[in-house]
C-alpha cells in the first residue's frame, strides 16, 4: 500500500498568518492517464471531509484562494494564507492513483 | 444540489451482516464512480471500495475482500455496501462519496459498531 506521510501532525497557527503542509508518498502518484491524483481534504469535528484541492493544485467550486496545493510525483504541499477561524480542523492528503487509494494520518489545524 | 444520504448502519455482532445504502440526488448518479470510506478514532480515513458508473469494475481494499460487496441501482440512485463476515474491527462510520473531479462529494456518514 502506499503510505502517505503527512507533516505537521499538529500545527498550530495565529490568525491571518499562513500554514503549510507537507505530503509525501513513496512512490510516484502519477497514473497512467498523466494525471496525478492527489487531493486534500478538510474536516472539521462532527463533519464529513470535504474536498478542497484535486490533482495537486486545483480548487474545488467555492473553495477561497487561500488555499493552494503544489507538488508533483511524491512530494506535495498544502498551503493556507491568511488563516481564518473556519480553517481549524484536520487535513488530509490522499491519493487515487494506485489501489488501495490511501489517506495521510491527517493534520489538525490549531488557532 | 448534490446530495449524498447513507443509512442502514447500525450495532451488530461479529459475523452477522449489514448493508449500507447511499442515496443520490441533485446529479446524474449513472454518469459516476462511487467510493465507500470509512473512519475510525484509531486508524483516520481508510477507502474501503470503488465501483465504476455503471457497476462493471469493483475495487476492494483488501481487508474487506471477500466479505463486502460494492453494488449500485442506477434506476433508484443507491450506492450499496453488503457487509458479511463483520468483525470488531470494521467499525466506524461509513461514507459514500462521489468521484467527481477529486471526491467532491460526501455524505454525511453511518455508524456501524461490531460488538458483541
Amino acid at each position: 500500500d502506499v503510505v502517505m506521510t503527512q507533516t505537521p501532525l499538529s500545527l498550530p497557527v495565529t490568525l491571518g498568518q499562513s500554514a503549510s503542509i507537507s505530503c509525501r508518498s513513496p512512490q510516484s502518484l502519477v497514473h497512467s492517464d498523466g494525471n496525478t491524483y492527489l487531493s486534500w481534504l478538510h474536516q472539521r469535528p462532527g463533519q464529513p471531509p470535504r474536498l478542497l484541492i484535486y490533482k495537486i493544485s486545483n480548487r474545488f467550486s467555492g473553495v477561497p484562494d487561500r488555499f493552494t496545493g503544489s507538488g508533483a510525483e511524491t512530494d506535495f504541499t498544502l498551503k493556507i494564507s491568511r488563516v481564518e477561524a473556519e480553517d481549524v480542523g484536520v487535513y488530509y492528503c490522499m491519493q487515487a492513483a494506485l489501489f488501495p487509494h490511501t489517506f495521510g494520518q491527517g493534520t489538525k489545524l490549531e488557532i | 444540489q448534490v446530495q449524498l444520504v447513507e443509512s442502514g448502519g447500525g450495532v451488530v455482532q461479529p459475523g452477522r451482516s449489514l448493508r449500507l445504502s447511499c442515496a443520490a440526488s441533485g446529479f446524474i448518479f449513472s454518469s459516476y464512480a462511487m467510493n465507500w470510506v470509512r473512519q475510525t478514532p484509531g486508524k483516520g480515513l481508510e477507502w474501503v471500495a470503488i465501483i465504476s458508473y455503471d457497476g462493471s469494475n469493483k475495487y476492494y481494499t483488501d481487508s474487506v475482500r471477500g466479505r463486502f460487496t460494492i453494488s449500485r441501482d442506477n434506476f433508484r440512485n443507491t450506492l450499496y455496501l453488503q457487509m458479511d463476515s463483520l468483525r470488531v474491527e470494521d467499525s466506524a462510520t461509513y461514507y459514500c462519496a462521489r468521484r467527481g473531479e477529486g471526491w467532491d462529494y460526501w455524505g454525511q456518514g453511518t455508524l456501524v459498531t461490531v460488538s458483541s
